[in-house]
């Protein structure tokens, strides 16, 4: 069983470029998590996502930034008009059905590292 | 909203020595969880407490859960090299999926 695979590991963007960031999630889980992780700093929660539903997004700047857990497919976090405060480690995490309800734990991908230049 | 925090930041001690990270919440948790990040890599999951005042042992390290649900601590006996790395905390309140991770403290390790 395949752990969390995010791609790419690293990714360089130019200021005003648009990043996508791809998360597939664990077989069986149907829950995605994204975390942005500042060099130094804590894991910080973006957003919760089911398959084709947004379930909690509070924590994902107002623009610019969206995410999208299609029927099909990897979930991906983009990034649009990149600039240089979006340079981070954004993390992926999944969880199976019932680790919503009975709070089981979280596998993490190994993330993307995003730098803008 | 709900803030997590952790204490110290960071602490360097050398092998052999012990280490506490405490975790504090602003809300009341229904469960918090572990987790132990090594430099470049990624969080892994360590171990989930549910109930208040819980105290769960994995080899040379302790976790407990406050009889509130509002803080744990991690306690490693006898650091050795291969415990270096970021300790955080992460709780859950009520029914929400949401996982808010504390701030981490970061623990270095000599000889």
């Amino acid at each position: 069983n395949a752990g969390v695979m995010q791609n790419p590991r690293h990714l360089v963007r130019r200021r005003g470029q648009e990043a996508r960031l791809r998360c597939s999630p664990m077989k069986g889980h149907s829950h995605v998590y994204w975390y942005r992780q500042l060099p130094e700093e804590g894991l910080k929660f973006m957003v919760y996502l089911q398959k084709e539903n947004i379930i909690d997004e509070s924590g994902m700047p107002k623009e610019r930034f969206s995410a999208e857990f299609p029927k099909e497919g990897p979930s991906i976090l983009r990034i649009q008009q990149v600039v240089r405060g979006d340079s981070a480690a954004y993390f992926c995490a999944s969880s199976p059905v019932k680790g919503v309800q009975l709070g089981t734990e979280a596998f993490f991908g190994q993330g993307t590292r995003l730098t803008v230049v | 909203g709900q803030q997590v925090m952790q204490i110290p930041q960071y602490q360097h001690v050398q092998e052999g020595e012990d280490f506490t990270t405490y975790c504090n919440s602003s809300t009341t948790l229904s469960n918090i969880q572990w987790y132990k990040q090594r430099p470049g890599g990624h969080p892994v999951f360590l171990i989930q407490l549910v109930k208040s005042g819980e105290v769960k042992k994995q080899k040379r390290l302790t976790f407990q859960f406050g009889e509130a649900k509002k803080n744990s601590s991690l306690h490693i006996t006898a650091t050795q090299t291969t415990d270096v790395g970021t300790y955080f905390c992460a709780g859950r309140t009520g029914t929400a999926s949401k996982l808010t991770f504390g701030t981490g403290t970061r623990l270095q390790v000599t000889l």
